[in-house]
């Protein structure tokens, strides 16, 4: 069962732009982390978001929960070709079983 | 980080035959995970362990078997390889439930033919 939409599914931007990622669902969650995967590799965990409305920033990298928790969103200001890689969000049910979105692959163009 | 490793990389079975994907942590975290990965699928959870021989089926488990005789190994089994099976096995481990994230290992890429 997928239960969460990631979009848009690729991304392709300029160095220095900004980009905003979503990832959506009808299912609430106790929590949602992010994650980056660069290719041959496995993905590496960028944040956890706990709270309904929290927002935690990791240097260019904004992350919101939603109010509801059923939703997320990470925007990266002024990109640079090291934030090429596949993002990838993982919410948690009740059961605190993660489960994972289908991913958006972003490549940044220098 | 060489907290987590997968063996073999790569591997090329035909179908029919056993394969065994070997995990092996070093940093003593109690949950074990075997997620698959394939294109318009994302993650999906194959099967877990939340301790030596305690184990638990995920949302795609049918044709694989895991075994975790020790803390620091938890093996993923496809029982009879079908082409299906072709994908990248991805290990995971946290040190607890609720909020840790996983730590995953580089992958195994799996070609049955």
């Amino acid at each position: 069962t997928q239960l969460l939409e990631q979009s848009p599914q690729f991304l392709s931007i300029q160095e220095g732009e900004n980009l905003t990622v979503y990832c959506n669902s009808s299912s609430v969650f106790s929590s949602l982390q992010w994650y980056r995967q660069e290719p041959g590799e496995g993905p590496v965990l960028l944040v956890t978001v706990v709270t309904g409305g929290e927002v935690k920033k990791l240097k260019r990298l904004t992350f919101q929960f939603g109010d509801a928790r059923k939703d997320s969103s990470l925007h990266i200001t002024a990109a640079q070709p090291g934030d090429t890689g596949l993002y990838l969000c993982a919410g948690a049910n009740t059961g605190n079983q993660f489960y994972f979105g289908t991913g958006t692959s972003l490549t940044v163009i220098p | 980080d060489a907290g987590i490793t997968q063996s073999p990389r790569h591997k090329v079975t035909e179908t029919g035959t056993p394969v065994t994907l070997r995990c092996h942590q070093t940093e003593n975290h109690r949950y074990m995970y075997w997620y698959r990965q394939d294109p318009g699928h994302g993650l999906r959870l194959i099967h877990y362990s939340y301790g030596v021989k305690d184990t638990d089926k995920g949302e795609v488990s049918d044709g694989y078997s895991v075994s975790r005789s020790k803390t620091e190994d938890f093996l993923l089994t496809l029982e009879s390889a079908t082409s299906s099976q072709t994908s990248v096995y991805f290990c995971a481990i946290r040190p607890g439930g609720g909020v840790y994230g996983y730590t995953f290992g580089s992958g195994t890429r799996l070609t049955v033919v």
